[in-house]
């Protein structure tokens, strides 16, 4: 089955500076890549996602980059602010089979941004 | 637009005692619903996964159970809970009117086995 590594499980930068997750899978069959942010007590949001015919999204200061052939990808965060703490997830999933589409994520990375 | 509702949204429960916590969707018909258990500090365990009524698969071997009355409601059960229960169970839904994969989650329900 699919397995997802995430690094790094801790991440401390400076307010403003640029914040990188990385994340690896390893089932070339997975098409959808989203990311998801869960601050303290509260619910996972998805935050930005990516599928398989693109290289790169971008939303704002959030940009997601995909490399197929090294099963590989990555959250950027731009211009980071302290509300930008939080755990962030990655996740992999591949289109439906039997219906439904069950995501495998990462282990997490704690990120924190220092004023 | 969708909505999906979790309760309780905290429970204490001890030892031995069995659990039932109910989560609903909004909005939408169809949906693909999940359970998922993450552990104070950990990542998130697909505990359980339905695309219809009456259709549940297992993704770990446990003392909890899952089941799907109806379209948008998947509820999950344990006749004994264990204290390794502990931990934030969030419900979440895909496919539907929206777009396949897309998970939203609940807003969760932290229970404590004491």
């Amino acid at each position: 089955g699919e397995n997802v590594e995430q690094h790094p499980s801790t991440l401390s930068v400076q307010e403003g500076d640029s914040a990188v997750i990385k994340c690896t899978y390893s089932d070339s069959a997975s098409n959808y890549f989203p990311w998801y942010k869960q601050e303290l007590g509260k619910r996972p949001q998805l935050i930005i996602d990516i599928r398989s015919n693109v290289g790169e999204k971008k939303d704002q200061r959030i940009a997601v980059t995909l490399n197929k052939t090294a099963k590989h990808f990555s959250l950027h965060i731009t211009e980071t602010q302290p509300e930008d703490s939080a755990v962030y997830f990655c996740a992999a999933s591949k289109s439906p089979q039997g219906g439904s589409e069950k995501l495998v994520f990462g282990k997490g990375t704690k990120l924190t941004v220092n004023p | 637009s969708q909505t999906i509702h979790q309760w309780p949204a905290t429970l204490v429960q001890p030892v031995g005692s069995p659990l039932s916590l109910e989560c609903t969707v909004e909005g939408t018909s169809n949906p693909n619903l999940y359970w998922y258990r993450q552990a104070a500090g950990r990542g998130l365990q697909l505990l359980f996964y339905s695309v219809g009524i009456g259709q549940i698969s297992s993704e770990v071997p446990q003392n909890l159970s899952a089941s799907r009355p109806q379209d948008r409601q998947f509820i999950l059960s344990s006749k004994k809970l264990l204290l390794s229960d502990s931990g934030f169970y969030l419900c979440a839904w895909s496919g539907g009117t929206g777009f396949i994969n897309e998970q939203f989650f609940g807003p969760g329900t932290r229970l404590t086995v004491l």
